[in-house]
């Protein structure tokens, strides 16, 4: 089945430690990104990339870091210098561009400790 | 201002009944309307996706889009509790654009 994994669903950290989100998709999607979802804010924009080995910054990148060096995979790291890591980190991939459709994976609930 | 205003909810409405959720925007700019469901520890699904202004219509849902007031709204008909969950608009102004999302709306359907 097609579909955009996401790992591991739920994951906590301690303070100061860096943390790597997993995000695998078997759609043969060029675009794929990142969000972050916090309780009555909607979903904000971490990282984006519209091909392998390139990607742009969202609307709330301090903090992470990413790299895409394989068009399925677009691993999200959460750095120590985040200082406010506890959400529902969501992934997502588009054939087009995300204005057009995106598949959302099942998401990551990252907890500080 | 945020560029996508939603009411947050929760709204509770019984078995069987029509459902408004509405948003707004405030960039011109958009053209691409797009309404998510999510259900609770879940990624969102896309329900229905609109290019500029006018109705369109999948099975229960209407999605309707009013560019001259800036107003995106989703009808469901015919409301189940399987209907329960966050429904979230979104807006781009297309391309390879970003998606700016609104806050979520929070829907419950009790039989």
């Amino acid at each position: 089945d097609g579909g955009i994994t996401q790992s591991p669903k739920y994951l906590f950290r301690k303070e100061g430690q860096n943390v790597t989100l997993s995000c695998e998709q078997n759609l043969n999607h060029d675009a794929m990104y990142w969000y972050r979802q916090d309780p009555g804010q909607g979903l904000r924009l971490i990282y984006y990339s519209q091909i392998v080995n390139d990607f742009q910054k969202g609307d709330i990148a301090e903090g992470y870091s990413v790299s895409r060096e394989k068009k399925e995979s677009f691993p999200l790291t959460v750095t120590s210098a985040q200082k406010n890591p506890t959400a529902f980190y969501l992934c997502a991939s588009s054939t087009r561009g995300l204005a057009t459709e995106a598949f959302f994976g099942q998401g990551t609930r990252l907890t500080v400790v | 201002q945020k560029e996508v205003e939603q009411d947050p909810g929760p709204l509770s409405v019984p078995e069987g009944a029509i459902v408004s959720l509405n948003c707004t925007y405030s960039n011109s700019a958009f053209q691409y309307f797009m309404w998510y469901r999510q259900y609770s520890r879940k990624g969102p699904e896309l329900l229905m996706y609109t290019y500029s202004s006018g109705n369109k219509e999948d099975g229960r849902f209407t999605a309707q889009v009013d560019k001259s007031s800036k107003y995106i709204s989703l009808f469901i008909r015919d409301s189940q509790p399987s209907d329960s969950a966050t429904y979230l608009c979104a807006s781009a102004s297309g391309g390879y654009n970003k998606l700016i999302f609104g806050a979520g709306t929070r829907l419950a359907v009790h039989p």
